[in-house]
Protein backbone atom coordinates (compact mmCIF):
# COMPACT_ATOMS: atom_id res chain seq x y z
CA UNK A 1 0.00 0.00 0.00
CA UNK A 2 1.44 3.00 -1.21
CA UNK A 3 2.14 6.18 1.74
CA UNK A 4 1.18 9.45 1.90
CA UNK A 5 2.63 11.36 -0.89
CA UNK A 6 4.08 15.02 -0.36
CA UNK A 7 5.78 17.43 -2.46
CA UNK A 8 8.14 18.93 -3.00
CA UNK A 9 10.44 17.61 -0.34
CA UNK A 10 12.88 20.67 0.00
CA UNK A 11 11.81 24.66 -0.64
CA UNK A 12 13.82 27.62 0.07
CA UNK A 13 12.46 31.16 -0.41
CA UNK A 14 13.16 34.84 0.40
CA UNK A 15 10.62 35.97 3.30
CA UNK A 16 7.82 37.72 1.66
CA UNK A 17 7.41 34.94 -0.98
CA UNK A 18 4.74 32.84 -1.16
CA UNK A 19 4.70 29.09 -1.44
CA UNK A 20 2.85 25.80 -1.94
CA UNK A 21 3.03 22.32 -0.77
CA UNK A 22 0.99 19.10 -2.08
CA UNK A 23 0.02 16.24 -0.53
CA UNK A 24 -1.44 13.19 -1.85
CA UNK A 25 -3.36 10.74 1.19
CA UNK A 26 -3.35 7.33 1.14
CA UNK A 27 -5.88 5.61 -0.76
CA UNK A 28 -9.92 5.74 0.94
CA UNK A 29 -8.39 7.92 3.37
CA UNK A 30 -11.08 10.13 4.14
CA UNK A 31 -9.49 12.53 6.54
CA UNK A 32 -6.32 14.55 5.82
CA UNK A 33 -4.19 16.73 8.30
CA UNK A 34 -1.69 19.44 7.65
CA UNK A 35 0.82 19.93 10.87
CA UNK A 36 3.94 22.12 10.84
CA UNK A 37 7.03 21.53 12.61
CA UNK A 38 9.36 23.34 13.93
CA UNK A 39 12.91 22.48 14.79
CA UNK A 40 12.77 20.25 17.88
CA UNK A 41 9.61 20.30 18.69
CA UNK A 42 6.58 17.72 17.86
CA UNK A 43 3.99 18.38 15.16
CA UNK A 44 1.12 20.91 15.72
CA UNK A 45 -1.60 20.47 14.00
CA UNK A 46 -2.69 23.60 11.06
CA UNK A 47 -6.02 21.89 9.65
CA UNK A 48 -8.15 18.97 9.67
CA UNK A 49 -10.04 18.32 6.50
CA UNK A 50 -12.46 15.55 6.14
CA UNK A 51 -13.35 14.65 2.93
CA UNK A 52 -13.77 18.47 1.64
CA UNK A 53 -14.94 20.08 4.38
CA UNK A 54 -12.91 21.30 6.97
CA UNK A 55 -12.94 19.98 10.37
CA UNK A 56 -10.29 22.01 12.49
CA UNK A 57 -8.54 25.04 11.38
CA UNK A 58 -8.40 26.99 14.75
CA UNK A 59 -4.51 26.96 14.42
CA UNK A 60 -4.15 28.27 10.65
CA UNK A 61 -2.55 31.50 10.84
CA UNK A 62 -5.31 32.94 8.38
CA UNK A 63 -3.82 36.20 7.44
CA UNK A 64 -1.22 34.31 5.63
CA UNK A 65 -1.81 30.35 5.88
CA UNK A 66 -4.56 29.00 3.24
CA UNK A 67 -5.51 24.92 2.70
CA UNK A 68 -7.51 23.61 0.68
CA UNK A 69 -8.94 19.71 -0.30
CA UNK A 70 -9.88 19.46 -3.93
CA UNK A 71 -12.74 16.28 -4.51
CA UNK A 72 -11.72 15.10 -0.96
CA UNK A 73 -8.26 13.78 -2.42
CA UNK A 74 -5.68 15.01 -3.03
CA UNK A 75 -4.71 18.83 -0.60
CA UNK A 76 -2.48 21.97 -0.96
CA UNK A 77 -1.44 24.47 1.37
CA UNK A 78 -0.20 27.60 0.46
CA UNK A 79 1.78 30.30 2.70
CA UNK A 80 1.32 33.88 1.29
CA UNK A 81 3.55 36.08 2.35
CA UNK A 82 6.32 33.99 3.90
CA UNK A 83 7.88 34.78 7.08
CA UNK A 84 11.07 34.03 8.91
CA UNK A 85 9.19 32.04 11.44
CA UNK A 86 7.37 29.69 8.83
CA UNK A 87 11.18 27.76 8.65
CA UNK A 88 9.70 24.91 9.57
CA UNK A 89 8.67 20.82 8.43
CA UNK A 90 5.01 20.83 7.23
CA UNK A 91 3.92 17.66 7.30
CA UNK A 92 0.46 16.10 5.68
CA UNK A 93 -0.89 12.91 7.60
CA UNK A 94 -4.09 11.10 6.90
CA UNK A 95 -6.00 8.22 8.31
CA UNK A 96 -9.02 5.68 7.66
CA UNK A 97 -12.47 6.44 8.40
CA UNK A 98 -13.91 5.16 11.74
CA UNK A 99 -13.33 3.34 13.81
CA UNK A 100 -9.42 2.50 12.94
CA UNK A 101 -8.50 6.36 12.63
CA UNK A 102 -4.47 5.85 13.18
CA UNK A 103 -2.77 8.90 11.26
CA UNK A 104 -0.10 8.06 9.03
CA UNK A 105 2.63 10.92 8.14
CA UNK A 106 4.23 11.66 4.80
CA UNK A 107 7.87 12.41 4.50
CA UNK A 108 7.21 16.23 4.98
CA UNK A 109 8.64 19.14 2.93
CA UNK A 110 11.32 21.04 4.36
CA UNK A 111 10.69 24.93 4.37
CA UNK A 112 13.40 27.20 4.62
CA UNK A 113 12.42 31.13 4.81
CA UNK A 114 15.67 33.71 4.59
CA UNK B 1 -6.77 21.83 25.45
CA UNK B 2 -4.81 18.98 25.65
CA UNK B 3 -1.23 19.66 27.20
CA UNK B 4 1.26 16.65 26.87
CA UNK B 5 4.78 16.77 28.46
CA UNK B 6 7.29 14.21 27.37
CA UNK B 7 10.53 13.22 29.38
CA UNK B 8 13.53 12.59 29.46
CA UNK B 9 14.31 15.19 26.47
CA UNK B 10 17.88 12.74 25.85
CA UNK B 11 18.08 9.73 26.45
CA UNK B 12 21.17 7.84 25.67
CA UNK B 13 21.63 3.53 26.89
CA UNK B 14 23.62 1.09 25.55
CA UNK B 15 22.47 -1.24 23.00
CA UNK B 16 20.72 -4.22 24.68
CA UNK B 17 19.30 -2.11 27.65
CA UNK B 18 15.97 -1.23 27.80
CA UNK B 19 14.85 2.84 27.21
CA UNK B 20 11.87 4.67 29.25
CA UNK B 21 10.21 7.36 28.02
CA UNK B 22 7.60 9.04 29.55
CA UNK B 23 4.13 11.29 28.65
CA UNK B 24 1.75 13.02 31.06
CA UNK B 25 -1.34 14.72 29.20
CA UNK B 26 -4.24 16.93 30.97
CA UNK B 27 -7.42 15.94 29.46
CA UNK B 28 -9.24 13.19 31.17
CA UNK B 29 -11.65 12.84 28.28
CA UNK B 30 -8.40 11.32 26.44
CA UNK B 31 -8.74 7.61 25.46
CA UNK B 32 -6.21 7.21 22.42
CA UNK B 33 -2.61 7.51 22.89
CA UNK B 34 -0.61 6.80 20.07
CA UNK B 35 3.51 6.77 19.61
CA UNK B 36 5.69 7.70 16.87
CA UNK B 37 9.02 7.57 15.99
CA UNK B 38 10.74 9.84 13.09
CA UNK B 39 14.03 9.17 11.85
CA UNK B 40 16.35 12.36 10.35
CA UNK B 41 14.61 13.92 7.72
CA UNK B 42 11.38 11.46 7.63
CA UNK B 43 8.22 11.76 9.18
CA UNK B 44 6.65 10.18 12.45
CA UNK B 45 5.85 6.83 11.62
CA UNK B 46 2.95 4.69 14.31
CA UNK B 47 5.16 2.16 16.28
CA UNK B 48 2.30 1.62 18.80
CA UNK B 49 -1.04 3.02 20.26
CA UNK B 50 -2.89 1.76 23.18
CA UNK B 51 -7.05 3.04 24.13
CA UNK B 52 -7.96 3.65 27.49
CA UNK B 53 -9.87 0.38 27.97
CA UNK B 54 -6.40 -1.38 28.37
CA UNK B 55 -3.42 -0.42 30.66
CA UNK B 56 -0.86 -2.59 28.86
CA UNK B 57 -0.04 -3.73 25.06
CA UNK B 58 3.13 -4.94 23.49
CA UNK B 59 4.56 -5.58 19.61
CA UNK B 60 8.11 -7.71 20.08
CA UNK B 61 10.09 -5.61 21.92
CA UNK B 62 7.78 -2.21 22.18
CA UNK B 63 5.57 -1.88 24.75
CA UNK B 64 3.29 0.87 26.22
CA UNK B 65 1.41 0.88 29.76
CA UNK B 66 -1.38 3.37 31.24
CA UNK B 67 -2.43 4.77 34.21
CA UNK B 68 -5.43 6.67 33.56
CA UNK B 69 -5.48 7.61 37.15
CA UNK B 70 -2.39 9.56 37.05
CA UNK B 71 -3.15 10.63 33.43
CA UNK B 72 0.47 9.59 32.65
CA UNK B 73 1.70 6.57 30.05
CA UNK B 74 4.82 5.47 29.13
CA UNK B 75 6.96 3.57 26.38
CA UNK B 76 9.47 0.68 26.71
CA UNK B 77 11.34 -0.38 24.39
CA UNK B 78 13.81 -3.90 25.52
CA UNK B 79 16.82 -5.43 23.94
CA UNK B 80 17.35 -1.72 22.50
CA UNK B 81 19.38 -1.88 19.61
CA UNK B 82 21.52 1.11 17.00
CA UNK B 83 18.49 1.25 14.82
CA UNK B 84 16.25 2.13 17.52
CA UNK B 85 18.19 5.65 17.86
CA UNK B 86 15.87 8.62 16.56
CA UNK B 87 13.07 10.69 18.21
CA UNK B 88 10.25 9.26 19.92
CA UNK B 89 6.73 11.30 20.35
CA UNK B 90 3.74 10.86 22.42
CA UNK B 91 0.68 12.13 21.57
CA UNK B 92 -3.23 12.66 23.30
CA UNK B 93 -6.37 13.84 21.40
CA UNK B 94 -7.74 16.47 22.92
CA UNK B 95 -11.33 14.96 23.95
CA UNK B 96 -12.36 11.54 23.53
CA UNK B 97 -10.88 10.33 20.41
CA UNK B 98 -12.94 8.93 17.25
CA UNK B 99 -15.75 9.88 14.92
CA UNK B 100 -13.79 12.25 12.88
CA UNK B 101 -13.00 14.92 15.66
CA UNK B 102 -9.17 13.68 15.89
CA UNK B 103 -7.03 16.60 17.00
CA UNK B 104 -3.46 15.14 18.80
CA UNK B 105 -1.24 17.22 21.00
CA UNK B 106 2.21 15.79 20.44
CA UNK B 107 4.82 16.11 23.12
CA UNK B 108 7.73 17.52 22.29
CA UNK B 109 10.25 14.62 21.52
CA UNK B 110 12.88 12.48 23.09
CA UNK B 111 16.37 11.92 21.15
CA UNK B 112 17.17 8.40 21.87
CA UNK B 113 20.71 7.29 21.14
CA UNK B 114 21.48 3.11 21.58
CA UNK B 115 25.49 3.30 21.65
CA UNK B 116 27.38 -0.28 21.19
Amino acid sequence: EAGVAQSPRYKIIEKRQSVAFWCNPISGHATLYWYQQILGQGPKLLIQFQNNGVVDDSQLPKDRFSAERLKGVDSTLKIQPAKLEDSAVYLCASSPPPPAERQFFGPGTRLTVL
Amino acid sequence: GENVEQHPSTLSVQEGDSAVIKCTYSDSASNYFPWYKQELGKGPQLIIDIRSNVGEKKDQRIAVTLNKTAKHFSLHITETQPEDSAVYFCAAPEGAFGGGGNKLTFGTGTQLKVEL
